[in-house]
């Protein structure tokens, strides 16, 4: 398959520890993306790189949140200090090219629960 | 700021009937994109239909149709007998920054 993938699917975790999550985006696909989704709610963007640069960063990425794409290939995010309020669905997206060229591709998604 | 809005929470259709979604948005740009996604129970996401704010033809795939009115800011989906793989939770989005509504959990009855 080689659509985006995400790992883990699933992570729980206490009320203050580190989680990292990891997102492989398709592999022509320069531009990725993190979105995060609560219940009920449609995904709100996090970040963005181009290769890897991170060109935009949303107010909602606090200085607890750190996201990296070190070779322009896969992503990691990291929140710190994990705290209930992070509890939600963690989705990365890629951005496609030529006809696909404005549609994102987004990945099955990593939930956090935080106990 | 754009923002999207879907006012409808909550649509139910009958199998093979026609159903409409709506959406309206907010913004100050000429150019831009419009999306609806589909988001199935525990499945990801997938783009259903995309329409370029310059294009006045409104895009059709397949079953799925858009009412796009510039003027007014709205962009309506509309699925064609609907199936029960269509049950899901349907996204508007627009870009150049990706923002999606709240969503509208679509249930179809057999």
């Amino acid at each position: 398959d080689t659509g985006v993938s995400q790992d883990p699917r699933h992570k729980i975790t206490k009320r203050g520890q580190n989680v990292t999550f990891r997102c492989d985006p398709i592999s022509e696909h320069n531009r990725l993306y993190w979105y995060r989704q609560t219940l009920g709610q449609g995904p709100e963007f996090l970040t963005y790189f181009q290769n890897e640069a991170q060109l935009e960063k949303s107010r909602l990425l606090s200085d607890r949140f750190s996201a990296e794409r070190p070779k322009g290939s896969f992503s990691t995010l990291e929140i710190q200090r994990t705290e209930q309020g992070d509890s939600a669905m963690y989705l990365c997206a890629s951005r496609g090219t030529g006809d696909s060229y404005n549609e994102q591709f987004f990945g099955p998604g990593t939930r956090l629960t935080v106990l | 700021a754009q923002t999207v809005t879907q006012s409808q929470p909550e649509m139910s259709v009958q199998e093979a009937e026609t159903v409409t979604l709506s959406c309206t948005y907010d913004t100050s740009e000429s150019d831009y994109y419009l999306f609806w996604y589909k988001q199935p129970p525990s499945r990801q996401m997938i783009l259903v239909i995309r329409q370029e704010a310059y294009k006045q033809q409104n895009a059709t795939e397949n079953r799925f149709s858009v009412n796009f009115q510039k003027a007014a800011k709205s962009f309506s989906l509309k699925i064609s007998d609907s199936q029960l793989g269509d049950a899901a939770m349907y996204f508007c989005a627009y870009r150049p920054k990706l923002v999606f509504g709240q969503g509208t959990r679509l249930t179809i009855n057999p």
